[in-house]
């Protein structure tokens, strides 16, 4: 039972560049969530699907856009990085009481 | 609006003494709180939930946290602390009747000085 799984662990982008960034759940939840963590600014939503066949914007969703392949996967993709999208990565998904089950993240870097 | 404020941006405490993690919350209807810790270079762990019963509720790594609706407060707490619990702390609300989505505080980060 590996819980939530992330791909890749680190990146470097330069400007432009396009990348989808992975995630998947064993845990037979509904809803995944996509966050990023910048230093001071905690924990920002940017897209997030209660169910399969579903997506909805977060906080920050412009520069990124979602896909939720199935149950288990839910990728993240940015189109045309930029440096603005430095920043640490999270999937997570939901357990039967809102709390929220974490993968070990995606460390971008945007040149 | 919902929110939730952590009002210190660090503390520190000695190893032994005990610690307190300080949370509060404003959230229409009735809330479900949970706080999570994030060792460095590492991703979110759960750490305890409050959803209703008790206001102390139990965790992982023997720490607690104590629900008090009077004062909208979820602190997070241990009687004595480790080195190795040195780490971020964050609190998170979500309303019962529409619990898709997690409000997050600002995290603090917690020094356990030996």
């Amino acid at each position: 039972n590996a819980g939530v799984t992330q791909t890749p662990k680190f990146q470097v982008l330069k400007t432009g560049q396009s990348m989808t960034l992975q995630c998947a759940q064993d845990m037979n939840h509904n809803s995944m969530y996509w966050y990023r963590q910048d230093p001071g600014m905690g924990l920002r939503l940017i897209y997030y699907s209660a169910s399969e066949g579903t997506t909805d914007k977060g906080e920050v969703p412009n520069g990124y856009n979602v896909s939720r392949l199935n149950k288990r996967e839910f990728s993240l993709r940015l189109e045309s990085a930029a440096p603005s999208q430095t920043s640490v990565y999270f999937c997570a998904s939901r357990g039967d009481y809102n709390e929220q089950f974490f993968g070990p993240g995606t460390r971008l870097t945007v040149l | 609006a919902q929110s939730v404020a952590q009002p210190e941006d660090q503390v520190n405490v000695a190893e032994g003494n005990p610690l307190t993690v300080k949370c509060t919350y404003s959230v229409s209807g009735n809330p479900y709180l949970f706080w999570y810790v994030q060792y460095p270079n590492r991703g979110l762990q759960f750490l305890l939930k409050y959803i209703t019963g008790d206001n102390l509720v139990k965790g992982s790594y023997g720490f607690e946290a104590e629900f008090n609706k009077s004062q909208t407060s979820f602190h997070l707490k241990k009687p004595s602390a480790l080195v190795s619990d040195s780490a971020l702390y964050f609190c998170a609300v979500s309303n019962a009747g529409n619990n898709r989505k997690l409000i997050w505080g600002l995290g603090t980060s917690l020094a356990v000085n030996p």
